[in-house]
């Protein structure tokens, strides 16, 4: 019962660097998000998508791109990560009107 | 500008007693409202949720009320216990379909139960 996975759980990039988080789901949920969580800021979402081959942007996408290619992946990139990226990352997925079920999260530090 | 607001960033109670965390909402266009609990290091998990057509819902010690006029929702957790410590989340989604599905959460509350 895997339910979301997130991989990597940790990095650390330097400034300007690229990476890519990856989001699996074994649900076949249609709906697939990724959110950062900071201190005292809650959860923020960056993208979404409401099916495969689609995305959108979320409250805070700038600096990053993602994703559908399947349906039970979603990928998020940094292109060029900034120290304002440091954060812990969500991954989530739901069904169609239903509660979202999140990963374990990234914690991702850019130096 | 916050659409989803927990205005107390943390609460304390003794064990055994109820714990109400609050959460108000600007936007009439939310319908539906969750709530997540957070351990350090894991993933929010999903507690208790209730649609706008209702006023309360209950599950075991957790209850939700929604005031639709004061676009207010609480959470009582009655008894509170030492492992319902965590980080509480509230959350909000439109009605529809499509992108009205994602959630807009608040910044959460850090409920500390007291043995």
């Amino acid at each position: 019962n895997a339910g979301v996975t997130q991989t990597p759980k940790f990095r650390v990039l330097k400034t300007g660097q690229s990476m890519t988080l990856l989001c699996a789901q074994d649900m076949n949920h249609e709906y697939m998000y990724w959110y950062r969580q900071d201190p005292g800021m809650g959860l923020r979402l960056i993208h979404y998508s409401v099916g495969e081959g689609t995305t959108a942007k979320g409250e805070v996408p700038d600096g990053y791109n993602v994703s559908r290619l399947k349906k039970q992946n979603f990928l998020l990139g940094l292109e060029s990560a900034a120290p304002s990226q440091t954060s812990v990352y969500f991954c989530a997925s739901s069904g169609l009107g239903r509660e979202l079920f999140f990963g374990e999260g990234s914690r991702l530090t850019v130096l | 500008d916050q659409q989803v607001k927990q205005n107390s960033p943390s609460l304390s109670v003794q064990e055994g007693r109820i714990s109400i965390l609050n959460c108000d909402y600007t936007n009439s266009m939310f319908d539906y409202f969750l709530w997540y609990k957070k351990y350090p290091a894991e993933g929010p998990t999903f507690l208790i949720s209730i649609s706008s057509i209702k006023d309360k819902n209950e599950d075991g010690r957790f209850t939700v009320f929604l005031n639709k006029s004061a676009k207010h929702l609480s959470l009582h957790i009655v008894p509170s216990q030492p492992g319902d410590s965590a980080v509480y989340f509230c959350a909000a989604r439109g009605f529809g379909g499509g992108s009205n599905y994602k959630l807009t959460f608040g910044k959460g509350t850090l409920l500390t139960v007291n043995p």
